[in-house]
């Protein structure tokens, strides 16, 4: 089974300018969250999705956002983008189990590389 | 403010001793904790968890304590191998955000 894949790889913006990244989850699971990791540090928290609907959110300001779609697919927004959203942006899915529960282990992707210059 | 602290950046041992990686927190509303590990270039892997209603849990090599009344737990890696010179993330759950620590630099040593 294919893992959890992420686009692009790697990625240079300007100050100012807005970037969206996309995320497509492992097969069958339909919540997505995504993470900020800033060198030397763990990830942080941004958002999780699930069923379309936002589930949570981080300490992150409104220039973020996200989306998912039907496909459980996701997209991550940054607009007016900073030096300091410089990171790696990881998205990670989890199953959703019978009796709803959440299993709390979560399956990451590559991520993303955010440069802003 | 810190609620999840890996106090140690990095750790160093001899190939086939035991590796121990600490974590405190200071949020006592945790229920779930988690160990992730992460190769460069690529997401943080799950590695083992554990209730905040238990105190051990094992897989294989690798065994995670929970002291609730010190807020403390560790991860043993026995014996330790050269593929987990890695970097290990503590996380903890409350209400289905999960925090994570800075993490620990672990080198093998041959």
């Amino acid at each position: 089974d294919a893992g959890v894949t992420q686009s692009p790889t790697h990625l240079i913006k300007t100050r100012g300018q807005h970037v969206t990244l996309r995320c497509s989850p492992i097969s069958g699971h339909k919540s997505v969250s995504w993470y900020q990791q800033v060198l030397g540090q763990g990830p942080q928290f941004i958002f999780q999705y699930y069923e379309k609907e936002e589930r949570g959110r981080g300490n992150f300001p409104d220039r973020f956002s996200a989306r998912q779609f039907p496909n459980y697919s996701s997209e991550l927004n940054v607009n007016a983008l900073l030096l300091g959203d410089s990171a790696l942006y990881l998205c990670a899915s989890r199953p959703w189990t019978s009796g709803g529960k959440w299993p709390y282990e979560q399956y990451f992707g590559p991520g993303t590389r955010l440069t802003v210059t | 403010d810190q609620q999840v602290k890996q106090n140690s950046p990095s750790l160093s041992v001899q190939e086939g001793r035991i590796s121990i990686l600490n974590c405190d927190y200071t949020n006592s509303m945790f229920d779930y904790f988690l160990w992730y590990k992460k190769y460069p270039a690529e997401g943080p892997t799950f590695l083992i968890s554990i209730s905040s209603i238990k105190d051990k849990n094992e897989d294989g090599r690798f065994t995670v304590f929970l002291n609730k009344s010190a807020k403390h737990l560790s991860l043993h890696i026995v014996p330790s191998q050269p593929g987990d010179s890695a970097v290990y993330f503590c996380a903890a759950n409350r209400n289905d955000k999960i925090i994570f620590g800075k993490g620990t630099r672990l080198h093998i040593l041959p």
